[in-house]
């Protein structure tokens, strides 16, 4: 059974960077051909996907935060990291790690988020 | 983006009441489409993947169900239990980046 667990600091500076590890168990994180990714959500709103990293290295993030964003995998502790530059008060949510589970058919390609972390609540403020 | 449209935002229901929410894309997702349940203080849970396929993972009871194709999507509970009352949350894996929709609380009338 795969589980995740975000670790990183729960109070950040305006201005500051954040930075998250999710630190995977019961499987590679190099194995399987799975995506690994970060979702937030704002307190008390929706679900908002962040960026994912696969293939020891290629990664794609949300345009709304591509420029702050840095995902990079450390494949002999098991890990993927999150980065985000600049943050301001907007950024003040619980952090989720993610894998992207797939399912492949004939002409098709199914993504979706089947284990999660239990999430890490992230404050942004002086 | 792909903006995703769920409705209700709430509704109010009773243990064994069949209950149905909706989610709407704002171009065809074709069946590239997954519905995810969140309770209070916990990560989402996947139910539904390709719109009607039932995640192995999750051990979904057999009274949940998806249905939908292009824009139009729904989300059924046949027989509402007391551990449905949740958040249920519908995500578009069509095109980058992936979206959900705003949530739809279930609470006990």
């Amino acid at each position: 059974q795969v589980q995740l667990q975000e670790s990183g600091p729960g109070l950040v500076k305006p201005s500051q960077t954040l930075s998250l590890t999710c630190t995977v168990s019961g499987g590679s994180i190099s194995s399987g051909g799975y995506y690994w990714t970060w979702i937030r959500q704002h307190p008390g709103k929706g679900l908002e996907w962040i960026g994912y990293i696969y293939d020891s290295g290629n990664t794609y993030s949300n345009p709304s935060l591509k420029s702050r964003v840095t995902i990079s995998v450390d494949t002999p502790k098991n890990q993927f990291s999150l980065k985000l530059t600049s943050v301001t008060a907007a950024d003040t949510a619980v952090y989720y790690c993610a894998r992207v589970g797939i399912v492949a058919v004939v002409d098709a390609r199914y993504d979706f988020f089947d284990y999660w972390g239990q999430g890490t609540l992230v404050t942004v403020s002086s | 983006d792909i903006q995703m449209t769920q409705s209700p935002s709430s509704l109010s229901a009773s243990v064994g009441d069949r209950v149905t929410i909706t989610c709407r894309a704002s171009q065809s997702i074709n069946n590239y489409l997954n519905w995810y349940q969140q309770k209070p203080g916990k990560a989402p849970k996947l139910l539904i993947y390709a719109a009607s396929a039932s995640s192995l993972q999750s051990e979904v009871p057999s009274r949940f169900s998806g249905s939908g194709s292009g824009t139009d999507f729904t989300l059924t509970i046949s027989g509402l239990q007391p551990e449905d009352f949740a958040t249920y949350y519908c995500q578009q894996s069509y095109s980058s980046p992936w979206t959900f929709g705003q949530g739809t609380k279930v609470e006990i009338k």
